[in-house]
């Protein structure tokens, strides 16, 4: 079963503008992370973010951890139209073994 | 250097037929992960190795899925008589552990079950 949920489950904006993507999970976690997916395929890792950090920042990316809310948020700036994919968060439990689990995603749509 | 490589990148096969899926993870690294994606959903967990063993294999839907890394680097999936609700992606990630905690996932593999 899917741990996270992330809101909006699609989202469609303007080159240029910025892209904020939500995800809630319900266990304690050691780290949160961030990936990209292209074409339902492969997926890329964007950011990791630890239980005892609030804010992350890379390149256009910024990350927020609220683990007394247990949600996250991904931030996208001056987003262009090559961001267009399919974003996921994914929790890495307290159990052994450091398993994913991934919520259903959020569909970016950038329009040239 | 070379990311992790699954084959094949597609496959159909017909109902109650046997399939198997690799996966060469990135060299050296110690942990493996397999997981499925159906349509429209994000990844499943299945299985998990660290080094040759399947230290987690709680995601593993029934009995008619098995996976195996007898020597610590490729990992083999294997679905016995499958049926059309396993058709999905199948995901491959390994990490280098204990040294990140970031998974890096392959391509994937298409399985459709007719």
């Amino acid at each position: 079963s899917q741990q996270g949920e992330e809101d909006p489950q699609a989202l469609s904006i303007q080159e240029g503008e910025n892209a904020t993507m939500n995800c809630s999970y319900k266990t304690s976690i050691n780290n949160l992370q961030w990936y990209r997916q292209n074409s339902g395929r492969g997926l890329v890792h964007l950011i990791l973010i630890r239980s005892n950090e609030r804010e992350k920042h890379s390149g256009r990316l910024r990350v927020t951890l609220d683990t007394s809310k247990k949600s996250s948020s991904l931030l996208i700036t001056a987003s262009r139209a090559a961001d267009t994919a399919s974003y996921f968060c994914a929790t890495d439990g307290l159990s052994s073994g450091s398993r994913l689990t991934f919520g259903e995603g959020t569909q970016l749509t950038v329009n040239p | 250097g070379a990311g992790v490589s699954q084959t094949p990148s597609n496959k159909v096969t017909e109902k109650g037929k046997y399939v198997e899926l690799r996966c060469d993870p990135i060299s050296g690294h110690t942990a493996l992960y397999w997981y499925r994606q159906s349509l429209g959903q994000g990844p499943e967990f299945l299985i998990y190795f660290q080094g040759t063993g399947a230290a987690d294999d709680s995601g593993l839907p029934n009995d008619r899925f098995f996976a195996v890394r007898p020597e610590g680097s490729v990992s083999t999936l294997k679905i016995q008589r499958t049926e059309r609700g396993d058709s999905a992606v199948y995901l491959c990630a390994s990490r280098d552990s204990p040294n990140t905690d970031t998974q890096y996932f392959g391509p994937g593999t298409r399985l459709t079950v007719l």
